[in-house]
């Protein structure tokens, strides 16, 4: 199986600021990598895929970039909804696998 | 408006069995990848199984769950079905079902659907 690992596992960070996740692939999975928020209580939502693609009507200040095993996601200014858990997850080949997950908190 | 419902969920005892739904609106089951995924309490997404667009049905499991869950469809009722057989307390969670569309992620959820094993 595809293991996972993004980094830090927890990231504190203010309105305004801009925040990376990384996430590491055990073996190359190209770009067939996507990206999901999940809020408490909620459904995650897709906000990238094939690495670097823009889900519709996810803001423009989200973005996504790598491929291989090394990839990261990108927020530009914070916004107060963007606090939440990221998760990536690979569906190069199965079974398909997440990684641990991403809290931005509020510094 | 796309949609997916997931029904069914509840507390068993370990052994048990449970048959969780999926009804989808919008969309063809049929013609759809269409996922289970899971969260445990506090944890983090697992993927469960995919039943594949197409006639044949084609479908892939996780491994924790492989020979004991098995995902269906039914066609005219526009339906998906998780069947949850032996169940384990660490089976005990959030159950989505999700859409991908080709060459992409996991689009659509469904709101998620409780299943607690517990003795």
């Amino acid at each position: 199986d595809i293991q996972l690992t993004q980094s830090p596992s927890t990231l504190s960070a203010s309105v305004g600021d801009t925040v990376s996740i990384a996430c590491r692939a055990s073996h190359s999975i190209g770009n067939w990598l996507a990206w999901y928020q999940q809020k408490p209580g909620k459904a995650p939502k897709l906000l990238m895929y094939k690495a670097s693609s823009l889900e519709a009507e996810v803001p423009l200040r989200f973005s996504g970039s790598g491929s291989g095993t090394e990839f990261s996601l990108t927020v530009s200014s914070l916004q107060a909804e963007d606090f939440a858990t990221y998760y990536c997850q690979q569906y190069n080949s199965y079974p398909w696998t997440f990684g641990q997950g991403t809290k931005v908190e509020i510094k | 408006e796309v949609q997916l419902v997931e029904s069914g969920g509840g507390l068993v005892q370990p052994g048990e069995s449970l048959r969780l739904s999926c009804s989808a609106s919008g969309f063809t089951v049929a013609n759809s990848n269409v996922n289970w995924v899971r969260q445990a309490p506090g944890k983090g997404l697992e993927w469960v199984a995919i039943l594949h667009a197409g006639s044949n049905g084609y479908t892939d499991y996780g491994e924790s769950v492989k020979g004991r869950f098995t995902v269906s469809r039914d066609i005219p009722k526009n339906t998906l079905y998780l069947q949850l057989n032996r169940l384990r307390t660490d089976d005990t969670g959030v159950y989505y079902c999700a859409r991908r569309v080709p060459f992409s992620g996991m689009d659509v959820w469904g709101q998620g659907i409780t299943v607690t094993v517990s003795s």
